[in-house]
């Protein structure tokens, strides 16, 4: 069964920095490309950033360019954001995501909330 | 990278059909078939019901269908259930971005 469990989240200050992960089991995690997806409260989904199979090619929303950073450690099988410099507009549940070829979006995991705080 | 437009309400009785439409840009809707709609329940992760424009993975009701003209995406959803009472999300291929649509609140009378 495929399964994908995020963690990390939490209550952090404005300017703050993140790590969350996303761990992965039941499919071959090193075939496939990752994405990252956050909902704020009440809000619609907006697609963050994306990476490749074997973590050599990443691409990202323009809103978190230069501030988050997504990578993956294959023999852990496990997904990552870095996230830095958090602001307010960032309070989000994030999802990550198993996608097959361009928006195959077919297993997500259950969400970790981001909060940003004073 | 802006969001894709969706309408933010529909509403059906049940067993009648409804259509969602999904407006992009030759940059994003117009220029791939690569567009996907997912049905979120409260407080739930998504889950795909379309790909591809028109595909509908394993598992999923047939009463779920997609279609593309030009810039504009739709998913149509026919015998309406009161189980397909979602929110609804489309998403495209931008060559290297995704862009998702605003989302729609399916209400079902």
């Amino acid at each position: 069964e495929v399964q994908l469990v995020e963690s990390g989240g939490g209550l952090v200050q404005p300017g703050g920095s993140l790590r969350l992960s996303c761990a992965a089991s039941g499919f071959t995690f090193s075939s496939y490309w990752m994405h990252w997806v956050r909902q704020a409260p009440g809000k619609g989904l907006v697609w963050v950033s994306r990476i490749n199979s074997d973590g050599r090619s990443t691409d990202y929303a323009d809103s978190v360019t230069g501030r988050f950073t997504i990578s993956r450690d294959n023999a852990k099988n496990t997904l990552y954001l870095q996230i830095n410099s958090l602001r307010a507009e960032d309070t989000a549940v994030y999802y990550c995501a198993r996608v097959v070829g361009a928006t195959n979006f077919d297993y997500w995991g259950q969400g970790t909330l981001v909060t940003v705080s004073s | 990278q802006s969001a894709l437009t969706q309408p933010a309400s529909v509403s059906g009785s049940p067993g009648q059909s409804i259509t969602i439409t999904c407006s992009g840009t030759s940059s994003d809707v117009g220029g791939y078939d690569f567009v996907s709609w997912f049905q979120q329940h409260p407080d739930r992760a998504p889950k795909l019901v379309i790909y591809d424009v028109t595909k509908r993975p394993s598992g999923v009701s047939n009463r779920f269908s997609g279609s593309k003209s030009g810039n504009t995406a739709s998913l149509t959803i026919s015998g309406l259930q009161a189980e397909d009472e979602a929110d609804y999300y489309c998403c495209s291929f931008a060559g290297n971005s995704v862009i998702f649509g605003g989302g729609t609140k399916l209400t079902v009378l």
